[in-house]
C-alpha cells in the first residue's frame, strides 16, 4: 500500500501565479516531511522540509503547510517561474526509524508556462 | 564537484546477466542509501549503510541483490541473474547523520534496462 500519495500526476500554471502541490500520507508514525524537485537526467534535489511539530515552513518562494489531523501537506510556490518546471516529490520519514529512510510519493509534474 | 556520483549512468544488459553499479557519496557523509525508481513512481528505499555497516534492507531487496560499502566510502550494488522487472533507475543518496532527520543528497542515478 502506498503510504505517501500525490494524487495529481501533473499541474500546469501560468508564470507569476501560485503553484500548489498536494500530498497525503497514511502512516501516523511519520514525523518529518520533505519536498524534492527532480529535473530530467538528474537525481532529486532537496527543496524544503517540515517537522511534525510545525504547521508551516517558509523558504523564499516556497512554503510547506502541514495538516496533521488530515494527514495532508502542501507545497506552495509563489510566484511560479518557468525554471520551476520539474517533477516534485513529497517524502516522509519516521525519525525513530534507523537511518531516516524516506518514503516517497509518486510525484507531480509541474509545468510553468511563460 | 563534490556531489554524489554514480557509474555507469546507463546500463543495458540481457536477462540472466549480472550487473554492478557504483556510488561515490559526498566525502564526509557517513550514511549511504540505495533507492529504485520505476517509470511514473517515486523512489523506493532499498537499503542503507552507516559507515561500512548495512543497517537496513527493504523487502524489495531480493536475494539476487547485494550491496556493499567496504571501507565506509563508495558503495556497490550488484544484481545477479537480472530479470526484466529489474529495469529501473537506481539512485544513490548520501547524508551526514544528524540529531534530527538528515538531508539526503542524491546522485544522478544509473538507468538499467534488462532486455
Amino acid at each position: 500500500d502506498q503510504q505517501v500519495k500525490q494524487n495529481s500526476p501533473s499541474l500546469s500554471v501560468q508564470e507569476g501565479r501560485i503553484s500548489i502541490l498536494n500530498c497525503d500520507y497514511t502512516n501516523s508514525m511519520f514525523d518529518y516531511f520533505l519536498w524534492y524537485k527532480k529535473y530530467p537526467a538528474e537525481g532529486p534535489t532537496f527543496l524544503i522540509s517540515i517537522s511534525s511539530i510545525k504547521d508551516k515552513n517558509e523558504d523564499g518562494r516556497f512554503t510547506v503547510f502541514l495538516n496533521k489531523s488530515a494527514k495532508h501537506l502542501s507545497l506552495h510556490i509563489v510566484p511560479s517561474q518557468p525554471g520551476d518546471s520539474a517533477v516534485y516529490f513529497c517524502a516522509a520519514s519516521a525519525f525513530h526509524n534507523a537511518g531516516n529512510m524516506l518514503t516517497f510519493g509518486g510525484g507531480t509534474r509541474l509545468m510553468v508556462k511563460p | 564537484d563534490t556531489g554524489v556520483s554514480q557509474d555507469p549512468r546507463h546500463k543495458i544488459t540481457k536477462r540472466g546477466q549480472n550487473v554492478t553499479f557504483r556510488c561515490d557519496p559526498i566525502s564526509e557523509h557517513n550514511r549511504l542509501y540505495w533507492y529504485r525508481q520505476t517509470l511514473g513512481q517515486g523512489p523506493e528505499f532499498l537499503t542503507y549503510f552507516q559507515n561500512e555497516a548495512q543497517l537496513e534492507k527493504s523487502r524489495l531487496l531480493s536475494d539476487r541483490f547485494s550491496a556493499e560499502r567496504p571501507k565506509g566510502s563508495f558503495s556497490t550494488l550488484e544484481i545477479q541473474r537480472t530479470e526484466q522487472g529489474d529495469s529501473a533507475m537506481y539512485l544513490c543518496a548520501s547524508s551526514l547523520a544528524q540529531v534530527t532527520v538528515d538531508e539526503q543528497f542524491f546522485g544522478p542515478g544509473t538507468r538499467l534496462t534488462v532486455l
